[in-house]
């Protein structure tokens, strides 16, 4: 069956950078994009990008631009979302998602367990 | 970007009741709309896709209904465990958003 495994929680200071990874497993690897989705305490769904694990093509929001960097490892089957310059607003649980295409639509069906990143001083 | 909105913020309502969540979209998203069940603690969950496909495994009292612009999520027969908040996310095109979401509350 498929999986996403997530790497564990994070505690991290002010303007420090995170990486979080996320091990796909009981698919094929470069044929699904993967999603990165965040919630922080309080707050909705918030979409932080995809990667395109065939040639590693992402696309991201403006609010994250030239702060995440979402990454692949194709001989592991891992996905990695790296973020920087973090400040306490980014204390949030982290998700990584499998997204499917189908002939009418794409979502995302897949999820992992979630890494929950805590930025504090 | 697209942007998403969704009505209400929250509901409360009693077991049996039929309830609706509105989602509409800042320009035409024909039928790439997607519904998520979101539990505290838990990963979200695909329930409807395309607009109103339902996922599989998912139970019949959950619908999705609309193109366009203007979409719905009707849970009818309201049971404990759909206490939840669901969020619509539009898969039209990049940035990908999600709309605030509905808190489903149980009296």
């Amino acid at each position: 069956q498929v999986q996403l495994v997530q790497s564990g929680a994070e505690v991290k200071k002010p303007g420090a950078s995170v990486k979080v990874s996320c091990k796909a497993s009981g698919y094929s690897f470069i044929s699904y994009y993967i999603h990165w989705v965040r919630q922080a305490p309080g707050q909705g769904l918030e979409w932080m990008g995809l990667i395109n694990p065939t040639g590693g093509r992402t696309s991201y929001p403006q609010k994250f631009q030239g702060r995440v960097t979402m990454t692949r490892d194709t001989s592991t089957s891992t996905v990695y979302m790296e973020l920087s310059s973090l400040r306490s607003e980014d204390t949030a649980v982290y998700y990584c998602a499998r997204e499917v295409p189908t002939v009418t639509t794409r979502y995302l069906d897949d999820w992992g367990q979630g890494t929950l990143v805590i930025v504090s001083s | 970007d697209i942007q998403m909105t969704q009505s209400p913020s929250s509901l409360s309502a009693s077991v049996g009741d039929r309830v609706t969540i509105t989602c509409r979209a800042s320009q035409s998203i024909t039928s790439y709309l997607n519904w998520y069940q979101h539990k505290p603690g838990k990963a979200p969950k695909i329930l409807i896709y395309a607009a109103s496909s339902l996922q599989n495994g998912v139970p019949s009292r959950f619908s999705g209904s609309g193109s366009g612009t203007d979409f719905s999520l009707t849970i009818s027969n309201l049971q404990p465990e759909d206490s939840a908040t669901y969020y619509c996310q539009q898969s039209y095109k990049t940035p990908r958003a999600f709309g605030q979401g509905t808190k489903v509350e149980i009296k």
